[in-house]
């Protein structure tokens, strides 16, 4: 059953702390998003990868890092230089450019 | 600067009716456009899409409609049923590029 999915669903995370987001997809895309959705606001993206090994930076990428090491695989660091993290974030992938994007559920990231 | 702007945050309507979502953007290189649909808490599924080379795409009781002069495309539903019920996005990316740009989002209510 091929399909993306993100973990954990909540996540909170205290002053000063780096948390990771996990994405996981068995689709065989190449392509991999990290998008944050903010109240009243589109999804806005963080970082993409277009293949193994390789990535790059959204529109809003300070405060987050990311790590490409295997296909299936796209981790999203939140780290304690983004001031204001809460929002819901989504990891989506596709076979390549201007191909349709799978969602995973989405992680809602709240601070403590 | 929103390159893919939806305008209306939300819209109401009564079941059995045409549910119609607008959508504008500013990019004249963009030339693929495709529509989501979201569930709260739920990641966006894909809903249909649009190539630049068209003016309409059909699918059952959606039509995505395109024009290109000025710079609109809408999506139509016909009939409206509750379970469209959902916040809908516009997407647009242009060929050569990576990123696709979302809009805002419009909240549908189909009202039984």
């Amino acid at each position: 059953d091929g399909g993306i999915t993100q973990s954990p669903k909540y996540l909170f995370r205290k002053e000063g702390q780096n948390v990771t987001l996990s994405c996981e997809q068995n689709l065989n895309h190449d392509a991999m998003y990290w998008y944050r959705q903010d109240p009243g606001q589109g999804l806005r993206l963080i970082y993409y990868s277009q293949i193994v090994n390789d990535f790059q930076k959204g529109d809003i990428a300070e405060g987050y890092s990311v790590s490409r090491e295997k296909k299936e695989s796209f981790p999203l660091t939140v780290t304690s230089a983004q001031k204001n993290p809460t929002a819901f974030y989504l990891c989506a992938s596709s076979f390549g450019n201007q191909e349709t994007q799978y969602f995973g559920p989405g992680t809602r990231l709240l601070v403590l | 600067d929103q390159q893919v702007k939806q305008n209306s945050p939300s819209l109401s309507v009564q079941e059995g009716r045409i549910s119609i979502l607008n959508c504008d953007y500013t990019n004249s290189m963009f030339d693929y456009f495709l529509w989501y649909k979201k569930y709260p808490a739920e990641g966006p599924t894909f809903l249909i899409s649009i190539s630049s080379i068209k003016d309409k795409n059909e699918d059952g009781r959606f039509t995505v409609f395109l024009n290109k002069s000025a710079k609109h495309l809408s999506l139509h539903i016909v009939p409206s049923q509750p379970g469209d019920s959902a916040v809908y996005f516009c997407a647009a990316s242009e060929t050569g590029g990576f990123k696709t740009i979302f809009g805002a989002g419009t909240r549908l209510f189909v009202k039984a």
